[in-house]
Order: structure tokens, then C-alpha cells, then sequence
């Protein structure tokens, strides 16, 4: 079946620092794959996503690419805040009818000023 | 911003009392989830819905049930709650079909059980 597999945390960095949190999946077919943000007592939200290989997503400084060869989806940004701190959650949807996204097990990271 | 909202936010209730936590969205749409989120952070699927009158167990077996009269409203309910039940549990929603779109969740109940 499906799977996600993200670095396990918590990550913990000093404000302007490079951030990478790797995601690699297992899924039938050819899945989108999605990076998810929970900030602290809020519910999950959308932060970007790929829809095929190669594609990059991109948002507030977040970028991911869709690598099929590594089967990853690692996140990265380049200068993170304060604001950033959050939980993240790599996720794929395999389609179909009986669609439900696939979650990994959430990495929390922490900036500090 | 998302549409979906759930009730209440937080909730402190004796063992043994039935409760029903409310999710509600105005983006119409077919599918709707229930997660529970454990204290670390992971997320577990435990209910789903196609649309009205659709309703499926999700991969974490859970004593609570639900149902789906509307479209727009999926409450979850426990019958007699018990402190294993104490968790944060997340609604969310997505549209029928395409296998890129966007789900969507609300802010959360917070649940304690004592």
C-alpha cells in the first residue's frame, strides 16, 4: 500500500538558517504529493504541492521537487523565521475513487531568534 | 481561507457522558474525514464519506461513530466516553475525483476525557 516516510524530529534551528526536511513515498502508480503545515493549535493547511515528476512546488519561501527516480519530495527553504515554527506533513494521494491522502508521521520544527 | 469549522474547540467531559463533535463546510464538498492526531503529532485516518449517506471506517479502528444526512455536516459521536478517547481530532474536506485537489481542515476539538 501507500506510505510516507519524513525525518523524524523535532528540527530545531536558529532564525535564517537552511531548512531541509526529507519525504520519500512508496504508492502505486503515479501519486501528487503534497507538504502540509500545522501551525500551533490550528488545523492542517495546504503549504504546496506536485502534481508529476520533475514539477517543483513552491510557497512563502518553501520549495519541493517531485524526484520519481528517488521516489522523495524533500522540502527545503532557505532562510527560515520565527514564524515558520510548525509542524509539517509530507502527504500523497494515489487518485482514484477511493481517494484519501497518505500522511507521514509529521516533523516539528522550531526556530529560534 | 478554508470553510469548514468544527465545534467546539476545546472540551473537558466526565467518562461515561456522549458526546458529538460538529464539522461543517460551505465549499460543497462530496468528501469529508475525521482524523485523530495523537500527542505525536501523527495523524490518523479513523472515518471517511464519499457524500450523504456514505460513510467508511478509515485505517485506525475507533469506538466513535458518524454519519452524513447533508452534504455540508459530518459529526462524529461517542456514545460513552472514556480517557483513552482524549486526543485532538481533526475534520476535513476535499472534492470528488481529481486526485491533486486540495483538502481542507478545520481548526480541531481538542478533547479531554476525565
Amino acid at each position: 500500500g501507500d506510505s510516507v516516510t519524513q525525518m523524524e524530529g523535532p528540527v530545531t534551528l536558529s532564525e535564517e538558517a537552511f531548512l531541509t526536511i526529507n519525504c520519500t513515498y512508496t504508492a502505486t502508480g503515479y501519486p501528487s504529493l503534497f507538504w502540509y503545515v500545522q501551525y500551533p493549535g490550528e488545523g492542517l493547511q495546504l503549504l504546496l504541492k506536485a502534481t508529476k515528476a520533475d514539477d517543483k512546488g513552491s510557497n512563502k519561501g518553501f520549495e519541493a521537487t517531485y524526484r520519481k527516480e528517488t521516489t522523495s519530495f524533500h522540502l527545503e527553504k532557505g532562510s527560515v523565521q520565527v514564524s515558520d515554527s510548525a509542524v509539517y506533513f509530507c502527504a500523497l494521494d494515489s487518485g482514484g475513487s477511493n481517494y484519501k491522502l497518505t500522511f507521514g508521521k509529521g516533523t516539528l520544527l522550531t526556530v529560534n531568534p | 481561507e478554508a470553510d469548514i469549522y468544527q465545534t467546539p474547540r476545546y472540551l473537558v467531559i466526565g467518562t461515561g457522558k456522549k458526546i458529538t463533535l460538529e464539522c461543517s463546510q460551505t465549499m460543497g464538498h462530496d468528501k469529508m474525514y475525521w482524523y485523530q492526531q495523537d500527542p505525536g503529532m501523527e495523524l490518523h485516518l479513523i472515518h471517511y464519506s464519499y457524500g450523504v449517506n456514505s460513510t467508511e471506517k478509515g485505517d485506525l479502528s475507533s469506538e466513535s461513530t458518524v454519519s452524513r444526512i447533508r452534504t455540508e455536516h459530518f459529526p462524529l459521536t461517542l456514545e460513552s466516553a472514556r480517557p483513552s478517547h482524549t486526543s485532538q481530532y481533526l475534520c476535513a474536506s476535499s472534492k470528488q475525483g481529481a486526485k491533486n485537489t486540495e483538502a481542507f481542515f478545520g481548526q480541531g476539538t481538542r478533547l479531554t476525557v476525565v
